[in-house]
């Protein structure tokens, strides 16, 4: 089956580590995103890529980075300098071009303890 | 800078009834606009999108309509069941056709049973 597909569900970080958020598709989508989830914020964009090795910075990237060396995978990292990592991390995909919908991942809820 | 905003962030509505979810958005570029439904710890699901040069689109029990000299957006749901309790996202995109996707804030929809 097609889909998006975001390991691991739930992940649990100590301050000061870095760790890395996997999202891989087989949709044959161009574009990927990063979206994180905190109560009463909405979904707020952290990266996107339009194309293999090419991304760009969203709405919120400090803390983070990311790589798109395949079509498939667009692997997040939260470094030590982001300031509050707890959240709910979300991945999607969708074909470039207008009105095209986007397809999400199941999400990975990142706990720092 | 919010660029695309759900001013409610709750609405209870009777089963029944018509539910109206309402979206603004800023920015006069964007071309076109999605909807999604989100329950807890899950991702976001296609709802429904309509292009900017349209003003209705329609699908089954759901309806969006836009108003670009309004720069407003409502979704539509009649009639509303209990299984349409959820958390609702407007989503903006078409920037000079970039692809990235602005999500509101979420609007939770409660239907009485």
């Amino acid at each position: 089956d097609g889909g998006i597909t975001q390991s691991p569900k739930y992940l649990f970080r100590k301050e000061g580590q870095n760790v890395t958020l996997s999202c891989e598709q087989n949709l044959n989508h161009d574009a990927m995103y990063w979206y994180r989830q905190d109560p009463g914020q909405g979904l707020r964009l952290i990266y996107y890529s339009q194309i293999v090795n090419d991304f760009q910075k969203g709405d919120i990237a400090e803390g983070y980075s990311v790589s798109r060396e395949k079509k498939e995978s667009f692997p997040l990292t939260v470094t030590s300098a982001q300031k509050n990592p707890t959240a709910f991390y979300l991945c999607a995909s969708r074909n470039r071009g207008a009105d095209t919908e986007a397809f999400f991942g199941q999400g990975t809820r990142l706990t720092v303890v | 800078d919010q660029q695309v905003k759900q001013n409610s962030p709750s609405l209870s509505v009777q089963e029944g009834r018509i539910s109206i979810l309402n979206c603004d958005y800023t920015n006069s570029m964007f071309d076109y606009f999605l909807w999604y439904k989100k329950y807890p710890a899950e991702g976001p699901t296609f709802l429904i999108s309509i292009s900017s040069i349209k003003d209705k689109n329609e699908d089954g029990r759901f309806t969006v309509f836009l108003n670009k000299s309004a720069k407003h957006l409502s979704l539509h749901i009649v009639p509303s069941q209990p299984g349409d309790s959820a958390v609702y996202f407007c989503a903006a995109g078409g920037d000079f056709g970039n692809e990235k996707l602005t999500f509101g804030t979420g609007t939770r929809l409660t239907i009485i049973p």
